[in-house]
């Protein structure tokens, strides 16, 4: 079965301090992947996604990167955190190919910027 | 601006009784609609996936797809206090069936 890893699960950084999240993804190939942020009471925001290595997509223009080095790792990266990216950063996966098939979320990363 | 609506609730239903969640949808060419359920400082969940109209039942959940009003709906019978939860309401977007537009969520409160 499918499994999906993130980590850390908590992170306080000050601002201006860089990032980086990473996301795995086991038990399966060429998954399509994405960043999704979500403020405190507020809906999932997509931030990036990507459909094969090397290959990202963004969505909102911001100070937040990502890349793909390999297949199945996924990872966010900022040269300068803000008061503003504070949240709850979640990875996804979904199989490749198909519009019809769920998304799966790793347990996230609640990022607090002081 | 593609959009996907729920109310906010809280919704508060007792045990046992019938909680209905509704979502509407501005993409006219959106596809598949999936519920999620998203407890108190935890990731989503899948709950459900509908494409056709009509219903589709999955134990006490049940997924009611109507394309043609944009309604997409989620009933949870015999609900449950572990029920209690936000879910969100998802579909496809018709520029890239990659991506999901999600909607705010709706807290369900299910009270003992």
């Amino acid at each position: 079965s499918q499994t999906i890893h993130q980590w850390p699960a908590t992170l306080v950084q000050p601002v201006g301090s860089p990032l980086s999240l990473e996301c795995t993804v086991e038990g399966t190939s060429n998954p399509n992947l994405y960043w999704y942020r979500q403020a405190a009471g507020r809906g999932l925001q997509l931030l990036f996604y990507s459909v094969g290595i090397g290959q990202i997509s963004s969505e909102v223009p911001q100070n937040l990167s990502a890349s793909r080095p390999q297949d199945r790792q996924f990872i966010l990266s900022s040269k300068k955190l803000l008061l503003s990216d504070s949240g709850f950063y979640l990875c996804a996966w979904k199989i490749s190919g198909t519009g019809d098939q769920p998304q799966h979320f790793g347990d996230g990363t609640r990022l607090s910027i002081l | 601006q593609k959009e996907v609506e729920q109310n906010s609730g809280p919704l508060s239903v007792p045990e046992g009784a019938i909680a209905s969640l509704n979502c509407t949808y501005s993409d006219r060419g959106s596809q598949s609609f999936f519920w999620y359920r998203q407890y108190s400082g935890k990731s989503p969940e899948l709950i459900m996936f509908i494409y056709s109209n009509g219903d589709k039942e999955d134990g006490r959940f049940t997924a009611q797809l109507n394309k043609a009003s944009q309604y997409v709906s989620l009933l949870i019978r015999d609900s449950q206090p572990s029920d209690s939860a936000t879910y969100l309401c998802a579909v496809t977007a018709q520029d890239s069936s990659y991506k999901l537009i999600f909607g705010s969520g709706t807290r369900l409160l299910v009270r003992p």
